[in-house]
């Protein structure tokens, strides 16, 4: 079983949809990133979370440190919001190592 | 100020064959991490380096090693590649050994394909 699970795996949009992409680990961390990735490898980090909400335009991402569990929203969703969305947490015990999800692939339909 | 660079952007070699990626940090940056990622997977950790040294490894084989240099600039070296180190090799830079509060940033990723 993977330390970092992402669900869903695919997920299709309509333009104007609320979406919400779910993060859950096993392990004790540090902090939680939400990155994302586009076409081409490039990563861009969104989010670095150890604890509550954040947001920043129509993302937002929730951490509950007790469930281990993140989630990322994005409202309002354009088709330039298609990427992959991956989450990584940082483990606890050694700052140094970044553990990943499969991350989801996101399609936003105008 | 210019982010993460990764060269080069793509790569073609023949299994057997040894390869260099390299790696310059963000400014004021002095770690940085290695990743590879298989097509369709997350990123999975191979080694962080800083202070000119590897802190730490992930479950890597010795093929793949490294070095960075005095100005934080990093590289990844894989001998004997075998088809299954086509990936994208991501590089990302922080600070002081990514210690808490600090962000990761990503590079755009050299893409090795092995025939």
């Amino acid at each position: 079983k993977n330390e970092v699970e992402q669900s869903p795996q695919n997920l299709t949009a309509q333009e104007g949809e609320f979406i919400t992409i779910n993060c859950s680990y096993s392990v004790g961390i540090s902090a939680l990133h939400w990155l994302q990735q586009h076409p081409g490898g490039g990563i861009v980090s969104l989010f670095m979370l150890s604890s509550g909400k954040k947001k920043h335009g129509r993302l937002i991402a929730t951490i509950n440190i007790q469930e281990k569990h993140s989630s990322l929203h994005i409202t309002a969703s354009h088709p330039r919001d298609s990427a992959v969305y991956i989450c990584a947490v940082r483990l606890d015990y050694n700052n140094n190592d970044m553990r990943f999800g499969a991350g989801t692939r996101l399609t936003v339909k105008p | 100020d210019a982010g993460v660079t990764q060269s080069p952007t793509h790569l073609i070699k023949t299994r057997g064959q040894q390869v260099t990626l390299r790696c310059s940090p963000k400014s004021g940056h002095d770690t940085v991490s290695w990743y590879q990622q298989a097509l369709g997977q997350g990123p999975q950790f191979i080694f962080q380096y800083y202070e000119e040294e590897e802190r730490q490894r992930g479950n890597f084989p010795d093929r793949f090693s490294g070095h960075q240099f005095p100005n934080y600039s990093s590289e990844l070296n894989v001998n004997a590649l075998l088809l299954g180190d086509s990936a994208l090799y991501l590089c990302a830079s922080s600070l002081e050994g990514g210690r808490r509060g600090t962000e990761a940033f990503f590079g755009q990723g050299t893409r090795l394909t092995v025939v």
